[in-house]
This record gives structure tokens, sequence and C-alpha cells, in this order.
């Protein structure tokens, strides 16, 4: 079973700080995803990372994919209340009609 | 683009009834489409992994004959919780993989919350 710890599992921070989250696997992963849900919704995806050492970013949201594509991080400079939500990294299992094997998530709180 | 809708967005049920949950992708076929259950501030637990045309997938643990699922079409899934009891109360959530994805990703509904009373 591929694995993938999501660490921390709650982050309260304030406005205008800077927060990151991190997704860790002793497995390699073809592409992994970020997904961001808010209560009562489904999540939302927003990004995929497919090749290691991969950086992209989303305005404020920079994502990581690491060089062995076992891990990966997402930083988001200068939070916003409207960043908060649950943060949810993806790995793609392999050899599995394309499953997903989840974290157990990020609760992010930003106040004003 | 990659819409997912799903069908009704809250229900409320007697114990020992049946509740019908329909997906469907607006705008893009999808190949496979997936049910997941997630309790209060957990993460999303996988139930079944459904296939246009063909049986669904169950993870273990998931009694099949108790969430049965139909995947009509390639834009229709349904997931039918049979004889309801209070313990099936959850918020469910399918997803969909659409045939032109590379990389395997997911677009999400919106969600169903089911009560059983």
């Amino acid at each position: 079973t591929q694995l993938l710890e999501q660490s921390p599992q709650f982050l309260s921070i304030q406005e205008g700080e800077n927060l990151t989250v991190y997704c860790n696997s002793s497995s390699v992963f073809s592409s992994l995803q970020w997904y961001r849900q808010e209560p009562g919704e489904g999540p939302v995806l927003l990004v995929t990372v497919v090749t290691g050492g991969e950086v992209k970013k989303l305005k404020r949201l920079t994502f990581q994919f690491g060089d062995a594509r076992k891990d990966s991080s997402l930083h988001i400079t200068a939070a916003q209340p409207g960043d908060t939500g649950l943060y949810l990294c993806a790995g793609a299992v392999t050899d599995s009609w394309g499953k997903l094997q989840f974290g157990a998530g990020t609760q992010v709180v930003v106040t004003p | 683009g990659a819409v997912v809708s799903q069908h009704p967005s809250r229900v409320i049920c007697k114990s020992g009834t049946s509740v019908k949950i329909e997906c469907r992708s607006l705008d893009f076929q999808a190949t496979t489409m997936f049910w997941y259950r997630q309790f209060p501030k957990q993460s999303l637990m996988l139930m079944a992994t459904s296939n246009e045309g063909s049986k669904a997938t169950y993870e273990q643990g998931v009694e099949k004959d108790k969430f049965l699922i139909n995947h009509a079409s390639l834009t229709l899934s349904t997931l039918t919780v049979t004889s309801a009891h209070p313990e099936d109360s959850s918020f469910y959530i399918c997803s969909a993989r659409p045939r032109t994805s590379g990389y395997n990703e997911q677009f999400f509904g919106p969600g169903t919350r089911l009560t059983v009373l």
C-alpha cells in the first residue's frame, strides 16, 4: 500500500503570514494532486505535479514535487482568510484504475 | 470545464429505507468514477471504483450488497444505500476521472449529506 503522510494536521495563522504543508511517502507516485475543500463541499483540484523537482505556482500558492517523486509541499505566501480550508494531497496509485491515495489532510485557518 | 454534479445535496431518511445518489459529469466523459465517504474533520475514504459498463470494485470492508453502484454511461454513476441505518449517516462524495486525463486527476462533486433517522 502506498501511504501518504501529511503534516501538520492543523495550522492556525494570521492574515499575511506564510505557511507550508508537507506530504511525504516512502513510495514513488507517477503524479500527485493537491486539493482544497471547504466545509460541506467537495474537494477542488488546485494542481497536478508530474515531474520530479517540478515547481508550479498558482498566484500565492507554490507547489513542489520532490526529485524522487515521493514527497511534495504546498507553500502559501501572505495567507488570506479566503485560503482557509482543508488541504489534501493525493498520489496516483499504480495499476489501479486511477485510484488516488489521499493524505489525512491539513486544516488551515487564516484569521483576519 | 470538468464539472461534476451530485444529487441530492442533502437527504434525510428513515432507518430501513433505501437512498439513491446520482453523480454526473456535466462537460466531459468519465472513464472511471469513484465514490468516497467522509467523516467530520477527516480525509476521504474510498468506497468503490466504478467503470462504465462493468461491475464496481469495492474497497476492503465496504459491503457491496449494501452500497449498490451502477455506472450506466460515461457521464452517470449512482450509489444506492440499501436498508440505511443511522451509522450510514455521512457525507458521500463522488469523483470522475476524465477519459482524456493522463495524470489520474479526479474532479469531485459537491457531496451529499445523508442523515438516517
